[in-house]
């Protein structure tokens, strides 16, 4: 079955330390995302791809850093430079930048500072 | 920039009772769709509403787009435990290509 797929589900780590969240999507889909969602504040946008080797900013890409160099991973690191990285992070994948709305989304990764 | 506000925030109603959900933007919305997120888990597409006056249903779900496309609104009826998690508006802004959320409703149905 096609999806998409996020791991860990939990992650801990280390202040100062950098930490890459991984993305994988077997949907054949040109189009990924990488959000960060903290309570009350509903889902931001960080970094999105249209296609392999491209990406562009999002809303709060300051801290995070991405890379697309197959169709099927788009991961995010997460960088020391990020001041209060403690939050649930979304990656998802559609068609295309234009097909938003069919955006399929991955279960999510915890990601807890300590 | 374009934004979604949802109300309420958080929601806690009995089991069997209906409940309203809302989705307000600042602009005029070409795409409004409706997400709901079991806690910790990745998001659920419920329905999507592109028309003024639209409204859906799915099972005990009913979704509606005002005449002026800046308002929505979910409602449930006789509301289940399994309708329980955040419910998610999202909407499209032709000007980025990009989806926008809502700020999100957190809903618990107790017995």
């Amino acid at each position: 079955d096609g999806g998409i797929t996020q791991s860990p589900k939990y992650l801990f780590r280390k202040e100062g330390q950098n930490v890459t969240l991984s993305c994988e999507q077997n949907l054949n889909h040109d189009a990924m995302y990488w959000y960060r969602q903290d309570p009350g504040q509903g889902l931001r946008l960080i970094y999105y791809s249209q296609i392999v080797n491209d990406f562009q900013k999002g809303d709060i890409a300051e801290g995070y850093s991405v890379s697309r160099e197959k169709k099927e991973s788009f991961p995010l690191t997460v960088t020391s430079a990020q001041k209060n990285p403690t939050a649930f992070y979304l990656c998802a994948s559609s068609p295309s930048t234009v097909l938003v709305a069919e955006a399929f989304f991955g279960q999510g990764t915890r990601l807890t500072v300590v | 920039s374009q934004e979604l506000e949802q109300s309420p925030q958080s929601l806690i109603v009995q089991e069997g009772k209906n409940l309203t959900i809302n989705c307000t933007s600042s602009k005029t919305l070409y795409g409004l769709y409706w997400y709901k997120q079991k806690y910790g888990e990745g998001l659920i597409f419920l329905m999507m509403l592109q028309k003024g006056g639209e409204e859906k249903s799915h099972e005990k779900i009913t979704a509606k787009l005002d005449e002026k496309k800046q308002q929505s609104s979910l409602h449930i009826t006789a509301s289940q435990p399994s309708h329980a998690g955040i419910y998610l508006c999202g909407a499209d802004n032709p000007n980025t290509d990009k989806l926008i959320f809502g700020t999100g409703t957190r809903l618990q149905v107790f017995p």
